[in-house]
């Protein structure tokens, strides 16, 4: 119940599409959910969070739905770059200072 | 500059050695953390810290301590009872509140020879 399902593991998206990782959990406690991104040798760093008293979160090509009836959430890259390359994991809390991240899925935009 | 130090960036052991890994922040966070990186797995809690001389078990703490002394250091030693210890370690920090964002340093490689 603690879980944070995340998939694909891996995803190859052209320039310029859309690219676009869900997550999902079990736990209804959680109340808070966090994206980082993760560049190769270095450690991971807040890209965009979301609480699920909205829907959905836009920050320029960044996006998170939030489906809480199906408990579900997801990224949206909008126009990928080659610079997005990176690896991205999802993350839940309920606020007790823990926070439970998903499997990490490694993101590769071909120019 | 503010940020959290972790060393060394890269360790080598031999079976059956302790080994301990350096965290050092200025950010000024009560809270600090350790997570265990492997391919496939994401981020795993080993211990956390809320408050100086303070930490509770994280969800794969078998084999590891640590201790928090001082707020700006939170070392993790990694034991010889730890069973597949070869792993990217990652150190974090957390701002303040329910939802506080975390900081992580940049990470310590171990490898078990």
């Amino acid at each position: 119940q603690q879980q944070v399902k995340q998939s694909p593991q891996s995803l190859i998206v052209q320039k310029g599409g859309i690219s676009i990782i869900n997550c999902a959990y079990e736990n209804t406690a959680f109340d808070y959910f966090p994206w980082y991104q993760q560049f190769p040798g270095k450690g991971p760093a807040l890209l965009i969070a979301i609480r699920p008293d909205v829907s959905e979160k836009k920050e320029g090509r960044f996006t998170i739905s939030f489906n809480k009836s199906a408990k579900q959430f997801s990224l949206h890259i909008m126009d990928s770059q080659p610079g997005d390359s990176a690896t991205y994991f999802c993350a839940a809390t309920p606020g007790t200072g823990k926070l439970i991240f998903g499997q990490g899925t490694t993101l590769q935009v071909k120019p | 500059d503010g940020g959290i130090t972790q060393s060394p960036k890269y360790l080598f052991r031999k079976e059956g050695q302790n080994v301990t890994l350096s965290c050092e922040q200025n950010l000024n966070h009560d809270a600090m953390y350790w997570y265990r990186q492997d391919p496939g797995q994401g981020l795993r809690l080993i211990y956390y810290s809320q408050i100086v001389n303070d930490f509770q078990k994280g969800d794969i703490a078998e084999g590891y301590s640590v201790s928090r002394e001082k707020k700006e250091s939170f070392p993790l030693t990694v034991t010889s009872a730890q069973k597949n210890p070869t792993a990217f370690y990652l150190c974090a920090t957390r701002t303040s509140g329910r939802t506080g964002e975390l900081f992580f340093g940049e990470g310590s490689r171990l490898t078990v020879l």
